[in-house]
């Protein structure tokens, strides 16, 4: 399957700052979603990405498929985003791989 | 709009004993999940279901089986759990295998 990696593994913020998250991978996509699970165990969809920008509130994402990577970028971080951010990927078999992960911590 | 609901929410097993997590969605997908999240790590696929009639294995289906009920519903069985399926496991749906998912609560299984 497609190999996803994550950086960095783990991010501390103050509140107010803005970061960036990415992901790489080692093969085209067909599929590429960002995740974020908060700290009660709880996964939610923040963007279906396999190519392109799109924008959400504070949050964006922006996908170059030819160079095999996608950014998740956080403006004005509040305590709510703290949790842990998933990329994940699926090529032609249509299984989609999870990476690691990134742990956002923010601090008020 | 319940989305994807799982039951049950926590379940403790002995070595041996089987259990059947249910799963079901209300979305009119097509296409069904089910991941383990084990601590530290990111989510793999046990299963899956394209389309209502068919199944197909993921990455870690050994000790595992699937039903694909009707459209709604894609339950996940342990016929004699071990200690190393302890684990959370997640169901998820989407209208089509190459589109967005939408995840359910979890299911945290401890088996001793």
């Amino acid at each position: 399957g497609i190999q996803v990696e994550q950086s960095p593994p783990d991010l501390i913020l103050q509140e107010g700052a803005n970061s960036t998250l990415r992901c790489n991978f080692s093969d085209s996509v067909n599929n590429l979603q960002w995740f974020h699970q908060n700290p009660w165990g709880q996964l939610i969809n923040l963007f279906y990405i396999p190519s392109g920008t799109k924008q959400n509130g504070r949050l964006s994402a922006t996908t170059v498929a030819t160079e095999r990577y996608s950014l998740l970028y956080i403006s004005s971080s509040q305590t709510t985003d703290s949790g842990v951010y998933f990329c994940a990927v699926a090529g032609r078999d249509y299984k989609l791989s999870f990476g690691a992960g990134t742990t956002v911590t923010v601090r008020a | 709009n319940a989305g994807v609901t799982q039951t049950p929410k926590f379940q403790v097993l002995k070595t041996g004993q089987s259990m059947t997590l249910q799963c079901a969605q209300d979305m009119n997908h097509n296409s069904m999940y089910w991941y383990r999240q084990d601590p530290g790590m990111g989510l793999r696929l046990i299963y899956y279901s394209a389309s209502e009639g068919t199944t197909d294995k993921g990455e870690v289906p050994n000790g595992y089986n699937v039903s694909r009920l009707n459209k709604r519903e894609f339950s996940l069985r342990l016929e004699s759990a071990a200690p190393s399926q302890t684990s959370v496991y997640f169901c998820a749906s989407s209208e089509d295998r190459n589109l967005g998912y939408t995840f359910g609560s979890g299911t945290r299984l401890t088996v001793v």
